[in-house]
């Protein structure tokens, strides 16, 4: 079955260690993206990418980075810049049709805290 | 003030009932997305909506839009059902930024 894989699912790092969270899917979905998932705020979007070799930031880029050398692989490294990166993540796949997402996928999610 | 609002936050049924969950937004969108979230963290999409109406299953959803406002419904509701709904619009204009609520915690009691 199509869809998307994320890990790892917990993750635990270290103040000033970078950490990479992978995400994977199988959909030929050429749009990718990821969210940050925090207690009583709707889902925020990190960055996406929507063709393999270009990406974009979304609304709260900073302290993050990502690559797309793949169609199928979209993943995202939390830097030691980023100042409060305990969250949720969430990856997200999309066909785009004009403006419209359709067949929106989304990962299982990876839970970051930072000690 | 969240552009997309949701209510309830939380809502709490019993097995059998019909629910709705609302959804507002303030300006014109070019789709708008029921999710369901349970409670390991996955997210499922359930409706993509540019008007009118959808039915799978149990679930229903209607969107009006010259109100700006969407109802998710489940009929028969039971303790399965038990997730976090989340709406989500699709904004026109030069972005396909989407813009979610905040979810409503739905919980079924058997």
């Amino acid at each position: 079955d199509g869809g998307i894989t994320q890990s790892p699912k917990y993750l635990f790092r270290k103040e000033g260690q970078n950490v990479t969270l992978s995400c994977e899917q199988n959909l030929n979905h050429d749009a990718m993206y990821w969210y940050r998932q925090d207690p009583g705020q709707g889902l925020r979007l990190i960055y996406y990418s929507q063709i393999v070799n270009d990406f974009q930031k979304g609304d709260i880029a900073e302290g993050y980075s990502v690559s797309r050398e793949k169609k199928e692989s979209f993943p995202l490294t939390v830097t030691s810049a980023q100042k409060n990166p305990t969250a949720f993540y969430l990856c997200a796949s999309s066909i785009l049709y004009g403006r419209a997402h359709r067949e929106l996928f989304f990962g299982e999610g990876s839970r970051l805290t930072v000690l | 003030k969240n552009e997309v609002e949701q209510s309830p936050q939380n809502l709490t049924a019993q097995e059998g009932e019909f629910i709705t969950i609302n959804c507002s937004y303030s300006v014109g969108i070019s789709a708008l997305h029921w999710l369901q979230q349970h409670p390991g963290g996955g997210i499922v999409s359930l409706f993509m909506l540019s008007s009118g109406k959808k039915k799978h299953g149990r679930l229903i959803a209607t969107i009006n839009i010259q109100e700006k406002h969407s109802s998710l419904h489940i009929t028969a509701s039971h303790p399965r059902d038990s997730a976090v709904y989340i709406c989500a619009v699709n904004y026109g204009g030069a972005t396909n930024k989407l813009i979610f609520g905040t979810g409503t915690l739905l919980a079924v009691q058997p």
